[in-house]
């Protein structure tokens, strides 16, 4: 079974700061990769998404992520944050090996942006 | 094209009861996931439904059922509900039910146990 870990569980930044989000899992296999948004009062929505190719994916509203096979990581990155990005932040991953479409979440890192 | 749906978005309900979830995915997707949010355990897969078919199921206990009917809505059943029911209930869409396919979720229905 996968496991999911998003070591900041809560992010203060200024806007402009830039961002740099955890994510690290467990899985003997080959994985899809994602990160979901979740804004206040909002339904669970994908920023991005890794299959394979390119390891650096780029999302909406300027985030990008970057697989790192080796260190079983997935950390999600903005340059420069907006009071708009305060949300709350989950990565997950899925068995490709496996065809199996279920998610396993982390727990979520919270990311409140200070104008 | 109207997003996944589900109702009712807030219940109330007593130790012992049981209850019906229902959840309308988007137009023209087959797949079908329900997940429980919940602020101790965070985001948990319940089961997977395609083409009216259980492929997948987390690791819940046998109170929570589901279901799937032809024109792809789902309901998800909890039964003698406890306290450690109250949660978010997730559902999330996709077209075909690929590993890769993207997730659309639901506004959820927060289910409050007293």
């Amino acid at each position: 079974a996968q496991s999911v870990s998003q070591h900041n569980h809560h992010v203060i930044l200024s806007e402009a700061a830039s961002l740099e989000l955890g994510c690290n899992y467990s899985y003997g296999g080959t994985v899809n990769l994602f990160w979901y948004v979740q804004y206040p009062g909002q339904h669970l929505q994908l920023l991005l998404k890794y299959f394979s190719g390119d390891p650096l994916v780029k999302g909406i509203k300027g985030f990008e992520a970057e697989f790192i096979k080796s260190k079983f990581s997935f950390n999600l990155r903005k340059p420069s944050v907006q009071w708009s990005d305060t949300a709350e932040y989950f990565c997950a991953v899925n068995a490709a090996d496996t065809g199996r479409r279920a998610l396993t979440f982390g727990s979520g890192t919270r990311l409140q942006v200070q104008p | 094209k109207a997003g996944v749906t589900q109702t009712p978005r807030y219940l109330i309900k007593t130790r012992g009861q049981q209850v019906t979830l229902s959840c309308s995915p988007i137009s023209g997707h087959r797949s079908v996931s329900w997940y429980q949010q919940t602020p101790g355990q965070g985001l948990q897969f319940l089961f997977e439904y395609f083409s009216e078919t259980q492929r997948n199921k987390g690791n819940f206990p046998g109170r929570f059922s589901g279901r799937q009917f032809s024109n792809s809505r789902s309901e998800m059943n909890v039964s003698t509900l406890e306290l450690g029911d109250s949660a978010l209930y997730l559902c999330a869409s996709s077209s075909a039910g690929g590993s890769r396919e993207t997730q659309y979720f639901g506004p959820g229905t927060r289910l409050l146990v007293l």
